[in-house]
């Protein structure tokens, strides 16, 4: 089944505390992205990829890091996680330029008290 | 991108055909009109897209003005499972630098499908 996963689902940190939320395709998708979702602000990206290695910042990048050493992952680093960053996180894939689709993910509800 | 418009919230009946609008006045030539949906914070899914022509799959059916500045997404026999926040996007898929491959998602509409 084609499909993206998170992980994990749920996660409640402190202050400061190093994460990574992981993100996976198996559709063998060029490009990723990181999307957070905050109450009457919608979805907004993090940052995204078009393929392995190249990796670029979305329009609210700070606080966070992403790497793309294989096609199929494109994890999220918070370093020093802080309350606002506390949200729902969202990973997703499309095949290419070309693709009109774009599949998400079920998403991570991450709560930094 | 172009901006688009939703109405904040619509009801519908179970089995009857539920009718999203949106305006997009400004929609350029090249840009195409795509519809997702949002159930209860799940992933938003990809339900249809098109261009200047009229749209259909297994969900639903894309209705595009001739001027192309509004659409109507159409759930034909609307179900409680349809219940969503469904938006409405304008974009242009070939849109290269910062925009490549991101969706803008607005407030979009609730629909409420009720018994």
């Amino acid at each position: 089944e084609a499909q993206v996963t998170q992980n994990p689902r749920y996660l409640i940190t402190v202050t400061g505390k190093k994460l990574t939320v992981t993100c996976s395709q198996n559709m063998n998708h060029e490009y990723m992205s990181w999307y957070r979702q905050d109450p009457g602000l919608g979805l907004r990206q993090i940052y995204y990829s078009m393929n392995v290695e190249v990796t670029d910042k979305g329009d609210v990048p700070e606080g966070y890091k992403v790497s793309r050493k294989e096609k199929r992952n494109f994890p999220l680093i918070l370093e020093s996680p802080s309350p606002n960053q506390t949200s729902l996180y969202f990973c997703a894939s499309r095949q290419g330029l070309s693709s009109y689709e774009q599949y998400f993910g079920p998403g991570t509800r991450l709560t930094v008290t | 991108d172009a901006k688009t418009t939703q109405p904040p919230s619509m009801d519908c009946a179970e089995g009857r055909a539920a009718n999203l609008p949106c305006n997009h006045s400004t929609i350029s030539g090249n840009e195409y009109v795509y519809w997702y949906r949002q159930i209860h914070s799940q992933g938003p899914q990809y339900i249809i897209h098109g261009l200047k022509n009229n749209e259909t799959n297994e969900m639903a059916s894309l209705i595009i003005t001739e001027d192309r500045k509004s659409s109507t997404l159409i759930l034909p026999h609307a179900t409680l499972r349809d219940t969503a926040v469904y938006y409405c996007i304008v974009r242009s898929p070939n849109a290269g630098g910062t925009s490549y491959g991101k969706l803008t998602f607005g407030q979009g509409t609730i629909l409420t499908v009720h018994p």
